[in-house]
């Protein structure tokens, strides 16, 4: 079984650009969830998505969104990047049913110049 | 607010020692917790998870986890450590059947020396 992947591995964007960022989930998982990760602030929640429906969302500024399509595939996108939101951006799927742990993909590395 | 505590940033030990890793915890209720590894540039590995039942859990690479309610630990160990163990371990709980959202610890990095 084929596992998270996220497309690109690496990206380098400029100031007040957008980016988006891709994730494939395991096949038959429908929720899945973004984190950000920098050495600063460690590992936080952006959100999550399960069939389609944003179930719960982190303390990030509204610059950040995604999106589920119905295949369970998600997208994150940025816009107006700054440089502090260069970071490893890590999706994570789950089956969605209770007691199931998170799948995480390999990242995103993200660097705005 | 809920939060995961790993007292220790950086932790050395030597190949064939014991290794243990701190993980507390605060949540209204006894959350799902669980550990992480990541080597560097990598995505997060799944070693152990605790759900309920028995407080001694067994994980992937000879981990093991013990769960203490009263002290609101997940300690993380394992009886001989392996070179290839060098990586950054990250205790996390969630929310029992509700939020799928996961908060971390801030990490510790496990340093091997032969």
């Amino acid at each position: 079984k084929a596992g998270v992947t996220q497309t690109p591995r690496y990206l380098i964007k400029t100031r007040g650009q957008q980016v988006t960022l891709s994730c494939s989930p395991i096949s038959g998982h429908r929720s899945v969830s973004w984190y950000q990760q920098t050495p600063g602030q460690g590992l936080q929640f952006l959100f999550e998505y399960f069939s389609e429906t944003q179930r719960n969302k982190g303390n990030f500024p509204g610059r950040f969104s995604g999106r589920q399509f119905s295949n369970s595939r998600s997208e994150m996108n940025v816009s107006t990047l700054e440089l502090g939101d260069s970071a490893l951006y890590l999706c994570a799927s789950r089956p969605g049913g209770l007691n199931t742990e998170a799948f995480f993909g390999q990242g995103t590395r993200l660097t705005v110049v | 607010a809920q939060s995961v505590t790993q007292p220790d940033i950086h932790i050395t030990v030597s190949e064939g020692a014991s290794l243990e890793l701190r993980c507390n915890y605060s949540y209204g209720a006894t959350p799902y917790l669980f550990w992480y590894v990541q080597s560097p540039g990598q995505g997060l590995q799944l070693l152990l998870k605790y759900f309920s039942g028995d407080t001694l859990v067994q994980g992937i690479k000879g981990f093991e986890a013990e769960f203490k309610r009263s002290q609101s630990s997940f300690n993380l160990r394992k009886p001989s450590v392996h070179w290839s163990d060098a990586a950054e371990y990250f205790c996390a709980a969630s929310t029992q059947g509700g939020s799928e959202k996961l908060v971390f610890g801030k990490g510790t990095k496990l340093t091997v020396n032969p």
